[in-house]
């Protein structure tokens, strides 16, 4: 069985200034993984995708995670945090693609002025 | 393009009383997930359909839940008599085939009083 932890439950930033969501997964087989971010009242939109191609993956609004097998880990950086990345972030785990997504608890990031 | 719609956004319930949920998945898309998000945790899949039939329903509470996708486009789920344990938010999703990206709708909030 696949899952994924979320080493943070908040994460708490200022503008301008570097953002790092960690995550640790755990899999029997090549996993995909993803990030997904999820605003208030408003659904999941998928940030970005690992499907065992390039081992660092960009995704949108500037975010970007890098594949690391040897540590299990699928990290989520942004190089500088805006206003309008304050919401709650889930790592994702799949041994199917997407057909059977394991999410992580999530981090909620909040970001100040 | 239209994305994924549920309604209600929110619903508040007694005990023992019967409560439906609407989801229509964005045109086109034949996978339909139906999920379940307690607080402070991510969504766990309750009931995948393909088209019109349910593939993967193994964490679906049967006792008490019931989920059908009529025409293989819209869905409704079902719990008949709700328990105070079941105050979450409902997701619905929807993707292309099972193999490609979920859109997920900004969900149902349901409290069991």
């Amino acid at each position: 069985a696949q899952s994924v932890t979320q080493l943070d439950s908040h994460v708490s930033v200022s503008e301008g200034t570097p953002v790092l969501l960690r995550c640790n997964y755990s899999s029997s087989y090549s996993p995909s993984l993803f990030w997904y971010v999820q605003h208030p009242n408003k659904g999941l939109q998928l940030l970005l995708k690992y499907t065992s191609a390039a081992t660092l993956v960009k995704g949108i609004n500037g975010f970007e995670a890098e594949f690391k097998k040897s540590e299990t880990s699928f990290h989520l950086t942004k190089p500088s945090a805006h206003m309008s990345d304050a919401a709650e972030y889930f790592c994702v785990v799949s041994n199917t693609g997407f057909q059977k997504l394991v999410f992580g608890t999530g981090t909620r990031l909040l970001v100040s002025p | 393009e239209a994305g994924v719609v549920q309604s209600p956004r929110y619903k508040i319930i007694e005990k023992k009383q019967p409560v439906a949920f609407w989801c229509n998945p964005i045109s086109g898309h034949n996978t339909l997930y139906w999920y379940r998000q307690n607080l402070g945790q991510g969504p766990e899949l309750l009931i995948r359909y393909e088209n019109e039939e349910a593939v993967d329903d193994s964490q679906l509470p049967k006792d008490r839940f019931s989920a059908e996708r009529l025409k293989g486009v819209d869905s409704t789920l079902k719990i008949q008599p709700a328990e105070l344990g079941d105050s979450a938010v409902y997701l619905c999703a929807s993707s292309l085939e099972w193999v490609h990206e979920q859109y997920f709708g900004p969900g149902t909030r349901l409290t069991v009083t």
